[in-house]
């Protein structure tokens, strides 16, 4: 059965700070996709990136990174020189090819950046 | 192109009624998905369809929920009877099949409060 864990409940850090949020998940499926969605205060989920199980490719976009490592099984991001519009509830998903298209979440981290 | 829209986005309802919630999924999406958000239980997957038929409803919690999506268009999530516990927020998602590497886009919640 496919499984997202989301082990950080809160982050708080200052603002410029890096910062990562971790996750790890389970599938026995050899295709996947792994996905981060933001939910802002305002309660909207917003999409940020969508990584296949075969590419390895780390991904950088603007001060969002993203690692993916099959190996651990963790698809973890990074923000660099964080801001206080980056405070949201952050979520990691899984969809496995087989499991149709079922997209299951992580429990999501919080994250609160202070100026 | 619009996105994912729910309505209502707000809604006070007494124990007891029937609550419908609806959602127009994005234009030439094949997939569609209804998911429920409180904080005891995070983001879970209530049901899903796949061209309009329903394909897993194994998170529905009980008899009292139904979902139907009648067309491509347009999908409804039904309570009935509502209790205080049905409280949280709903969101509605849909996503190409075969595109897009299964991602799903999410519409902005309904924010249900049965009092």
């Amino acid at each position: 059965a496919q499984k997202v864990t989301q082990a950080q409940t809160e982050i708080s850090v200052v603002e410029k700070e890096d910062v990562t949020l971790d996750c790890v998940y389970e599938t026995r499926d050899t295709t996947y996709y792994l996905f981060w969605y933001k939910q802002p205060p305002s309660g909207e989920l917003v999409f940020l990136i969508r990584r296949n199980s075969f590419d390895e490719q780390n991904e950088i976009s603007g001060r969002y990174s993203w690692n993916f490592q099959k190996s651990t099984s963790s698809f973890n991001f990074t923000i660099t020189a964080s801001q206080v519009v980056d405070s949201a509830v952050y979520f990691c998903a899984l969809s496995e090819a087989t499991g149709g298209f079922k997209t299951i979440f992580g429990a999501g981290t919080r994250l609160f950046v202070k100026a | 192109d619009a996105g994912v829209i729910q309505s209502p986005r707000h809604e006070v309802t007494e124990m007891g009624q029937e609550v419908t919630l609806r959602c127009k999924p994005i234009s030439g999406h094949d997939y569609l998905f209804w998911y429920r958000q409180t904080m005891m239980r995070g983001l879970e997957l209530l049901i899903y369809f796949n061209n309009n038929v329903p394909i897993d409803d194994s998170g529905m919690p009980e008899d009292r929920f139904s979902a139907k999506m009648p067309n491509a268009s347009f999908s409804t999530l039904k309570i009935q009877p509502s209790e205080p516990r049905d409280s949280a927020v709903y969101f509605c998602a849909s996503g190409p099949w075969g595109r897009q590497g299964n991602t799903i886009y999410f519409g902005e919640g309904s924010w249900l409060t049965v009092v």
